[in-house]
């Protein structure tokens, strides 16, 4: 199981860290990612972070904003997101992915994310 | 970037087979990681195929999905009103290092 927490309510160019937490498998053998929507659009990576310690990815769209991490001792998966702009507004899931990047085969409900002034 | 083009709506009556493709524009995705998500907004997305046609466990086998060159494709035999949903494909880019999605194909059951 997954359980996002963190969103909220952000100025643009404000800052907001989501939090995941995984329960019922052994959080440190596997990859995690980070998802959105936004309002009317579907489905987006943001970021995933793999098994080793340089392994994190982004999506042009956050790079140099965002910074994915994780805290195998908290079973926890987080996503610190910096200089927020109105587009990042969405719900954002957090999903466990497969190593080898064969899918994400277990998904959180999501946070929502609203950035407005 | 490679981009994945699906559809933006599909359709069936109960019962019906319904397929829904995912194409791809390059082929900077690697081999054998296509997955499909069914999605419902609100709640969370559920994934129905993974590494092409691999089922997991809990998934009605009335779901299936194939891959051939640079398309794929999910099938929906059987078709129900609770298949209603919004589909998803996705595949990882080497080129990007990255999950792409495709835009969503909106299933509604008449």
């Amino acid at each position: 199981q997954l359980v996002e927490s963190g969103g909220g309510l952000v100025k643009p160019g404000g800052s907001l860290r989501l939090s995941c937490a995984g329960s019922g498998f052994t959080f440190n053998t596997y990859p995690m990612n980070w998802v959105r929507q936004a309002p009317g659009r579907g489905l987006e990576w943001v970021s995933s972070n793999g098994l080793r310690g340089g392994d994190v990815w982004y999506a042009e769209s956050v790079k140099g904003r965002f910074i994915i991490s994780r805290e195998n001792a908290k079973n926890s998966l987080y996503l610190q997101m910096n200089s927020l702009r109105d587009d990042d507004t969405a719900v954002y899931f957090c999903a466990r992915g497969m190593v080898g990047h064969y899918g994400m085969d277990v998904w959180g409900p999501g946070t929502t994310v609203t950035v407005s002034s | 970037q490679s981009v994945l083009t699906q559809p933006p709506s599909a359709s069936g009556t109960p019962g019906q087979r319904v397929t829904i493709s995912c194409s791809e524009t390059n082929s900077n995705l690697r081999r054998d990681t296509v997955n499909w998500f069914q999605y419902v907004p609100g709640t969370a997305p559920k994934l129905l195929i993974y590494s092409n046609d691999q089922r997991p466990s809990g998934v009605p086998d009335r779901f299936s999905g194939s891959k051939s060159g640079t398309s794929a494709s999910l099938a929906i035999n059987g078709l129900q009103s609770e298949d209603e949903a919004d589909y998803y494909c996705a595949a990882w880019d080497d080129s990007v290092s990255g999950w792409v999605f495709g835009g969503g194909t909106k299933l509604t059951v008449l």
